[in-house]
């Protein structure tokens, strides 16, 4: 079965800098999709990013923006330009290829933004 | 905005008593998942549904039962409830776009058992 671990419960960044969260995936397959999701203090599930294991390009959506390792099995997210409406917890989750296939999330990871 | 409703979005309820969570779609997506949320395991899957009538276990379905009679709607039930399933229930559904692939998820459900 597939796993995912995020080994930073909480991260901190000043507000316009640039953090990087980390997420590490276990899994015997060669094709997948990997993705971050935010979650606000309303509890909802937003989609930040999402990468195609076959695509060798980095993703990127405005100031978000993955390091995508496949070798390593590594899909990290970096944010940039930080802002305080990043505060959140964000979850790197795992889905297998192939129509109707389940996420698997890892633990999650607090983001704190200072100003 | 996926359209996907989550009812009722909290409810308090005591042990040993039946409870049924209801997630309604609008969007005519033929997958349909249950999660549960707890501090430290992220989220985890409950149960899963790949059609009217086809369900299927997740990894935490254990004192948990689902239905689907159909396309929009799936219910999780609790058949006896116990204060080790207090948490918060995510309904999602995926998006069949060629492109999509993606999962999107209701605003919860917050259950309290006491």
């Amino acid at each position: 079965a597939q796993t995912v671990t995020q080994s930073q419960p909480e991260m901190s960044v000043q507000e316009a800098e640039t953090v990087t969260l980390s997420c590490t995936y276990d899994t015997s397959e060669s094709d997948y999709y990997l993705f971050w999701y935010k979650q606000p203090p309303s509890r909802q599930m937003i989609l930040v990013i999402r990468q195609e294991a076959y695509k060798q390009q980095n993703a990127t959506e405005n100031r978000f923006s993955v390091n995508f390792q496949k070798a390593a099995k590594s899909f990290s997210l970096k944010i940039s330009d930080s802002q305080l409406g990043d505060a959140a917890m964000y979850f790197c989750a795992y889905r297998s290829a192939g129509y109707g296939n389940k996420l698997v999330f890892g633990a999650g990871t607090i983001l704190r933004v200072k100003s | 905005d996926a359209g996907i409703t989550q009812s009722p979005r909290h409810k308090v309820t005591e042990t040993g008593t039946p409870v049924t969570l209801r997630c309604h779609q609008t969007e005519n997506h033929r997958y349909m998942y249950w999660y549960r949320q707890d501090p430290g395991h992220g989220l985890r899957l409950i149960h899963y549904s790949y059609g009217v009538k086809d369900t299927d276990k997740g990894e935490v379905s254990d004192g948990y039962s689902v239905s689907r009679s159909k396309t929009e709607d799936f219910l999780l039930t609790l058949e006896s409830a116990t204060s080790s399933q207090t948490s918060v229930y995510f309904c999602a559904i995926s998006d069949p776009s060629p492109v999509g692939n993606t999962i999107y998820f209701g605003e919860g459900s917050w259950l309290t058992v006491v």
